[in-house]
């Protein structure tokens, strides 16, 4: 079992929709969670955190943090095309290693 | 310096040959850490520093593969005897805080692409 998953997509959705990405993580004890973007060819760069269970805003981005579920989302409200990259999930766990997930591909269309 | 640098950019080495990559991290940042990312896939952690401390190296894939940070800030990656699966993008990313805290942010490099024939 990996320590993180991710659905690798693709996901598209139209301009203007709510994108709605999921992470799960095996590592029941994990500590901080985060979202990285990263555009083709380019290097992951960090959108959020979370490490409390509940919801996180950050202008159109909502992270969501459910501990019991082992279950961590990104939503991206208004989504424009310029968020169209692959979503990495990464997790801290117990032994304050870093895991990312195999990313998730976004397409927002025109 | 604005952020990470890493070089070369782009490594083509032939099956064999022995490689060093190296990483500048943000100035000042006390934790520094390697990734492999492969074509398709998330980074995959392979080693992480706190100051010249090398405190975890267990996502190094063999004995091929050696880092060092000997005065805490620039990193050297080394690859002996690299083979074909070697090749990958090879990502450092450095952090203000220890990766013990609850916050680690961590700023990425441009990634060093290693082509192994």
């Amino acid at each position: 079992q990996k320590e993180v998953e991710q659905n690798s997509g693709p996901l598209s959705v139209p301009e203007g929709a709510i994108a709605s990405l999921n992470c799960t993580y095996s590592d029941r004890g994990s500590q901080s969670f985060f979202w990285y973007r990263q555009y083709s060819g380019k290097s992951p760069e960090l959108i959020m955190f979370i490490y409390s269970n509940g919801d996180k805003e950050d202008g159109r981005f909502t992270a969501q943090l459910n501990k019991a579920s082992q279950y961590v989302s990104l939503l991206i409200r208004d989504s424009q095309p310029s968020d169209s990259a692959t979503y990495l999930c990464a997790v801290r766990n117990t032994g304050n290693q870093f895991y990312f997930g195999t990313g998730t591909s976004l397409t927002v269309i025109p | 310096g604005a952020g990470v640098s890493q070089s070369p950019r782009y490594k083509v080495a032939k099956r064999g040959q022995d490689v060093a990559l190296r990483c500048d991290p943000i100035s000042g940042h006390v934790s520094l850490f390697w990734y492999q990312q492969a074509l398709g896939q998330g980074p995959e952690f392979l080693t992480y520093f706190q100051n010249e401390a090398q405190l975890d190296k267990s996502g190094l894939p063999s004995d091929r593969f050696f880092a060092e940070r000997p005065e805490g800030s620039v990193s050297t990656l080394k690859i002996q005897r690299t083979q074909q699966e070697d090749s990958a993008v090879y990502l450092c990313a450095s952090s203000s805080t220890s990766a013990l805290s609850s916050y680690n942010e961590q700023f990425f490099g441009p990634g060093t692409r290693l082509t192994v024939l």
